[in-house]
């Protein structure tokens, strides 16, 4: 089975402070997705990359960039953590045209104070 | 824009009753519909996936049907038992077809004893 891991299950930042969140899969997929999840909001897509050093924006991209130097790794970075930031993020693979369905991490609560 | 709507946002059952979640989308051209589990304070688990040139897909206790014309499907619990509490999404791509989904906000399920 496809695996996409997610680095930390719990994160407590302080507002500022420069955020990295980090996300693996291990089958070569060729795209991946990073979301956000809120009460009353469902998911909203942040960024997604259909490659390596390919991206581009989802709906709420404001305050968040990505990086992808390989292809298994996606990372999210917040440049300077905001409150608003508090969320649950999950990261999400995929491989090929709706061949086949996502393939999610199991988050990160991100907890900015 | 591709809207998704489930019905209802909560249910609560007595063990052992079968069961019936919906799911509408507006753009009726999708490439195929996904219906995820979520537990409290985790990712998402893929359940089922549905092919648009599919009518339904079944695993185990799970049956999910598409009907495209009319924009619906239903993900069908047969003999619910309290393992089956969770949040019920379904997701389809955003503009019919592509990686990006759209997301219901959910049916959160409890099946209590």
């Amino acid at each position: 089975d496809v695996k996409v891991t997610q680095s930390s299950r719990y994160l407590v930042k302080r507002t500022g402070e420069k955020v990295f969140l980090e996300c693996v899969q291990d089958m070569d997929h060729e795209n991946m997705f990073w979301y956000r999840q809120d009460p009353g909001l469902g998911l909203r897509l942040i960024y997604f990359s259909y490659d390596v050093k390919m991206k581009e924006k989802g709906d709420i991209p404001e305050g968040y960039s990505v990086s992808r130097e390989k292809k298994e790794r996606f990372s999210l970075i917040l440049e300077s953590a905001s409150t608003n930031q508090t969320s649950m993020y999950l990261c999400a693979s995929i491989v090929g045209q709706g061949i086949s369905g996502y393939t999610f991490g199991s988050g990160t609560r991100l907890t900015v104070v | 824009k591709q809207e998704v709507t489930q019905i209802p946002a909560a249910l609560s059952v007595p063990e052992g009753e079968n069961l019936v979640l919906n799911c509408s989308f507006t753009d009726s051209a999708i490439y195929n519909l996904q219906w995820f589990r979520q537990d409290p304070g985790k990712g998402l688990t893929s359940l089922l996936l549905i092919q648009s040139s599919q009518r339904e897909q079944t695993s185990g206790r799970l049956n999910a049907s598409l009907d495209k014309s009319s924009g619906r499907s239903t993900l069908y619990i047969a003999a619910s038992q309290p393992g089956d509490s969770a949040t019920y999404l379904c997701a389809v791509p955003l503009g019919g077809g592509g990686n990006k989904l759209t997301f219901g906000t959910g049916t959160q399920l409890k099946v209590e004893l």
